[in-house]
């Protein structure tokens, strides 16, 4: 396994289109986190999976957002109706479930809306 | 509310020379975990160092070491001996027992050669 994965690594769409982001995180790992992060900001926690359910979700992630991890392995963040304010790179991360919560990031899905 | 402050958002240090990256927070909880993450330009993120805030020593990890002050909820990264490939922003981050991770600003390190 050689970390975690995301693709597409960019995205560029057209506003009011939806699109669809997948994650997929070391195997071992039963927590997955999905982030926002804009240029010189730091990440914003959007979400988190432990397993198959979805334990805490940040009011950043509105009702055109939505985060799936049916089987608790990869993940899917969907955005219905992208406007241009959410073009930004979208990071997933994942842990096991120790003491640290140590947190190991993919190389994001950067995404544009025209 | 639980926030992370990084007042530096640039800094420059010369090839070989130390530099010291600042981080507060705020948290009302009294056990918690603290992080620096290292983001390289166009490259993802890594884990630099680990603190537990209920461990009084610092945390060290070769080059890099912390000065972990709890009570001034400070959590300070030195960085020895800088090398051209510590230039990346720096993120300050840490943990509640609640498992959400908060992340602050980030300060963009410049080593010069």
């Amino acid at each position: 396994d050689t970390g975690v994965s995301q693709d597409p690594r960019h995205k560029i769409t057209k506003r009011g289109q939806n699109v669809t982001f997948r994650c997929d995180p070391i195997s071992e790992h039963n927590r997955l986190y999905w982030y926002r992060q804009t240029l010189g900001q730091g990440p914003e926690f959007l979400t988190y999976f432990q397993n198959e359910a979805q334990l805490e979700k940040s009011r950043l992630l509105s009702d055109r957002f939505s985060a799936e991890r049916p089987k608790g392995s990869f993940s899917t963040l969907e955005i219905q109706r992208t406007e241009q304010g959410d073009s930004a790179m979208y990071l997933c991360a994942s842990s096991p479930d120790t003491v640290y919560n140590e947190q190991f990031f993919g190389p994001g899905t950067r995404l544009t809306v025209l | 509310a639980q926030t992370v402050t990084q007042s530096q958002p640039e800094m420059s240090v010369q090839e070989a020379e130390t530099v010291t990256l600042s981080c507060t927070y705020d948290t009302s909880e009294s056990n918690y975990y603290l992080f620096w993450y290292k983001q390289p330009p166009s490259r993802q993120m890594i884990l630099v160092i680990r603190q537990e805030a209920y461990k009084q020593q610092n945390a060290t990890e070769n080059r890099f070491s912390v000065n972990f002050q709890k009570a001034a909820k400070s959590f300070s990264l030195k960085i020895s001996d800088s090398q051209l490939g510590d230039t990346a922003m720096y993120f300050c981050a840490f943990r509640t027992s609640y498992d959400k991770v908060i992340f602050g600003p980030g300060t963009s390190l410049s080593v010069i050669p």
